[in-house]
């Protein structure tokens, strides 16, 4: 089946450490995205991309790092300079197609708590 | 700055009641998509309804519908009939033209639905 695969679900980190979240996707999307969300709060963007080799910086990209080698793939790096990294990462994709209905497909998120 | 507000506070709901939730926008750009998405406990992210800037029509997609007031800038979601399923959080995004694919949220409505 299509769609968006996040792993782990969860994941633990030490401070100092850095975390790599991943995501895959098999629908041949070219955009894809990451965002935080902390309890109660919406979706922050962190990073997108909009095709291979290419990323653009959300509103939050302080401390993360991703990359986007492959169109399926677009992992995301949580580094030590995330002061507070605990919280509940989602990765989604869509279709490029500017404002159409082009809707993004989301992964299942991962939970990511500093310890 | 914010492109998107929801600031309703969190609303209880009675069983098969209508109930409306707030979204404003703030976009310069002529072309620009609108999206409902549904956030239940889970933490999965799932698709409502979309509304184009230059549709017509207000969308609806079976019990949702989105009333649609351009020149305020306000994309308000009507669930009708509600069920015990709804209880859930709901998010309103926007994709601009102009804006890279990038795609923004709001912070958010947390929806009860009571028996």
């Amino acid at each position: 089946d299509g769609g968006i695969t996040q792993s782990p679900k969860y994941l633990f980190r030490k401070e100092g450490q850095n975390v790599t979240l991943s995501c895959e996707q098999n629908l041949n999307h070219d955009a894809m995205y990451w965002y935080r969300q902390d309890p109660g709060q919406g979706l922050r963007l962190i990073y997108y991309s909009q095709i291979v080799n290419d990323f653009q910086k959300g509103d939050i990209a302080e401390g993360y790092s991703v990359s986007r080698e492959k169109k399926e793939s677009f992992p995301l790096t949580v580094t030590s300079a995330q002061k507070n990294p605990t919280a509940f990462y989602l990765c989604a994709s869509s279709i490029d197609a500017g404002p159409q209905r082009t809707e993004a497909f989301f992964g299942q998120g991962t939970r990511l708590t500093v310890v | 700055a914010q492109k998107i507000t929801q600031t309703q506070p969190g609303m209880f709901v009675q069983e098969k009641e209508a109930v409306t939730l707030d979204c404003t926008y703030d976009t310069s750009d002529p072309s620009y998509g609108l999206f409902w998405y549904k956030q239940p406990s889970s933490g999965e992210m799932i698709f409502l309804i979309y509304q184009g800037s230059y549709d017509q029509q207000n969308a609806t997609e079976g019990r949702y519908s989105l009333n649609f007031q351009k020149a305020r800038k306000s994309a308000n979601l009507v669930i009708s009939a509600s069920q015990l399923g709804d209880s859930a959080m709901y998010f309103c995004a926007m994709r601009e033209a102009y804006g890279n694919n990038r795609l923004a949220f709001g912070k958010g409505n947390q929806v009860v639905v009571i028996p």
